[in-house]
C-alpha cells in the first residue's frame, strides 16, 4: 500500500527541540521530493518546506516562518524524510503533515499527520 | 510572496444544489492552482490540479476553472459526503501558499 506515515509529535516546551519523522512505503523514496505542511488547531493549511530528491541535488526550501529554526532530511535508504524543529515557540503548534512531492507542485499523497503542541 | 483570497470562508447548501467556490491570486498565476477536499481529523485529499484536471477518481460533479488570477471551483449536484472544507492552493512560485478555506455546511 502506498503511504506516509508521521511519527514523533507530542508536548514540547518552548524553545526546546523536536524532530518529526514522515515513513514512506509502496513506492520508489528516492524517486521523490518530500514536503511538509502544517496546520494550527481551527486554522488552515501553511506549507513549511520540502527536500528535493537526490537526483535535484537534494536541495531545500523554507517557507519565511521557520528558516533557520526547521532542518527538513531525507534518509532515502530507509524512505524516511526528517523535519528537525529548534527553538520552536507556541506559534509552531499545529498538525504537521508530509507529502510525497512529485516535483509538480500539488500533492497526491498525504500522511495522517502528527501533533506538535507547544507550551510551558 | 503570492497571496490567494478565497471566498467565502463558509456556506450552507442543501444537498443537489451546486457550490461555486472561487480563489483569487494577487498576481497572475498561469494555470498553477489546485484545490483540495479536507473533512475533520484527516489529511487534505486533492481533487484538481492544473486549474482544471480532475484527479484520478475524484467524481466528474467537481470541476475547476480559470487562468491568471481568478479560479473557481464547481461542485455540481451537492452529496452528503461533500460537505467539507476545501482550499486552493497555488504552485507558480515559493512559497506554497493556500486560500483560507471555506466551510461547505449542510442547511
Amino acid at each position: 500500500e502506498v503511504q506516509l506515515v508521521e511519527s514523533g509529535g507530542g508536548l514540547v516546551k518552548p524553545g526546546r527541540s523536536l524532530r518529526l519523522s514522515c515513513t514512506a512505503s509502496g513506492f520508489t523514496f528516492g524517486d521523490y521530493a518530500m514536503s511538509w505542511f502544517r496546520q494550527a488547531p481551527g486554522k488552515g493549511l501553511e506549507w513549511v518546506g520540502f527536500i528535493r530528491s537526490k537526483a535535484y541535488g537534494g536541495t531545500t526550501e523554507y517557507a519565511a516562518s521557520v528558516k533557520g529554526r526547521f532542518t527538513i532530511s531525507r534518509d532515502d535508504s530507509k524512505s524516511i524524510a526528517y523535519l528537525q524543529m529548534n527553538s520552536l515557540k507556541t506559534e509552531d503548534t499545529a498538525v504537521y503533515y508530509c507529502t510525497r512531492d512529485g516535483e509538480t507542485g500539488y500533492f497526491d499523497l498525504w500522511g495522517r499527520g502528527t501533533l506538535v503542541t507547544v507550551s510551558s | 510572496a503570492i497571496r490567494i483570497t478565497q471566498s467565502p470562508s463558509s456556506l450552507s447548501a442543501s444537498t443537489g444544489d451546486r457550490v461555486t467556490i472561487t480563489c483569487r491570486a494577487s498576481q497572475g498565476i498561469s494555470s498553477y492552482l489546485a484545490w483540495y477536499q479536507q473533512k475533520p481529523g484527516k489529511a487534505p485529499k486533492l481533487l484538481i490540479y492544473a486549474a482544471s484536471t480532475l484527479q484520478s477518481g475524484v467524481p466528474s460533479r467537481f470541476s475547476g476553472s480559470g487562468s491568471g488570477t481568478d479560479f473557481t471551483l464547481t461542485i455540481s449536484c451537492l452529496q452528503s459526503e461533500d460537505f467539507a472544507t476545501y482550499y486552493c492552493q497555488q504552485y507558480y512560485s515559493y512559497p506554497l501558499a493556500f486560500g483560507q478555506g471555506t466551510k461547505v455546511e449542510i442547511k
